[in-house]
């Protein structure tokens, strides 16, 4: 949506090697939360964070309201960390905006 | 735990038909529910929210014409797609999640509906 913009729309790693997938919104907001979507279409929640740094096994998420941009790294990347990642931001009146998406894909 | 049912996951409907989809919260209360669809090669939109107790409020390009959604209790919301065409086609997921509460939305495994 126009609100949030994810980059980049496609990524190609060898295992092995870091992501960082960005996004960056137009507008204030309460919280942005990052998600896997499987392959059938549902959602996997990696995390909801509304401002700072949060942490999950390779996994990190960064949250700089002022600058109004949110990150996920994922570190040492896996064949099975191919798919598609999405951030969804959460603006005041409780709306939710989805990006677009980050097709990742981690050869062997 | 907390978690959000739907249902059907998957279905199929001909052209101009009308689809029911359900969406039932379990272990909280779901004081608000979103409605999204995913269409081929998109993202997801939202289609509406419903607060209880407020009005549902329908995003541009959707209308409860078209969407009608029902909110009635804490644990349960439905949406109806009206005169289901081909570009109605894609994946529903509900999210909901209790203000009195500072959790993280949370979202079901969708509705995928097919238009023949």
């Amino acid at each position: 949506g126009q609100q949030v913009q994810q980059s980049p729309a496609s990524l190609v790693l060898q295992e092995g090697e870091n992501a960082e997938l960005q996004c960056n919104f137009s507008t204030s907001l309460n919280s942005m939360q990052w998600f896997y979507q499987r392959p059938g279409g549902s959602l996997v929640s990696l995390f909801y964070n509304p401002s700072g740094t949060k942490h999950s096994g390779r996994l990190t998420s960064t949250t700089v309201i002022k600058e109004r941009r949110s990150s996920l790294h994922i570190s040492s990347s896996q064949t099975t960390d191919s798919g598609t990642y999405l951030c969804a931001l959460e603006m005041g009146n409780n709306r939710i905006f989805f990006g677009d998406g980050t097709q990742l894909v981690v050869k062997p | 735990g907390a978690l959000v049912y739907q249902y059907p996951r998957r279905t199929i409907c001909k052209s101009g038909t009308s689809m029911r989809m359900e969406c039932q919260a379990v272990g909280f209360q779901a004081t608000s529910v979103a409605w999204y669809r995913q269409s081929p090669q998109k993202t997801f939109e939202l289609i509406a929210l419903s607060t209880v107790n407020s009005a549902i409020k329908y995003e541009q390009n959707f209308t409860q014409e078209k969407f009608p959604i029902s909110h009635p209790n804490l644990s349960f919301s439905s949406m109806t797609v009206l005169n289901a065409y081909l570009e109605d086609r894609g994946l529903y997921l509900c999210g909901a999640r209790d203000w009195d509460s500072n959790q993280a939305p949370l979202f079901g495994e969708g509705t995928r509906l097919s238009v023949l």
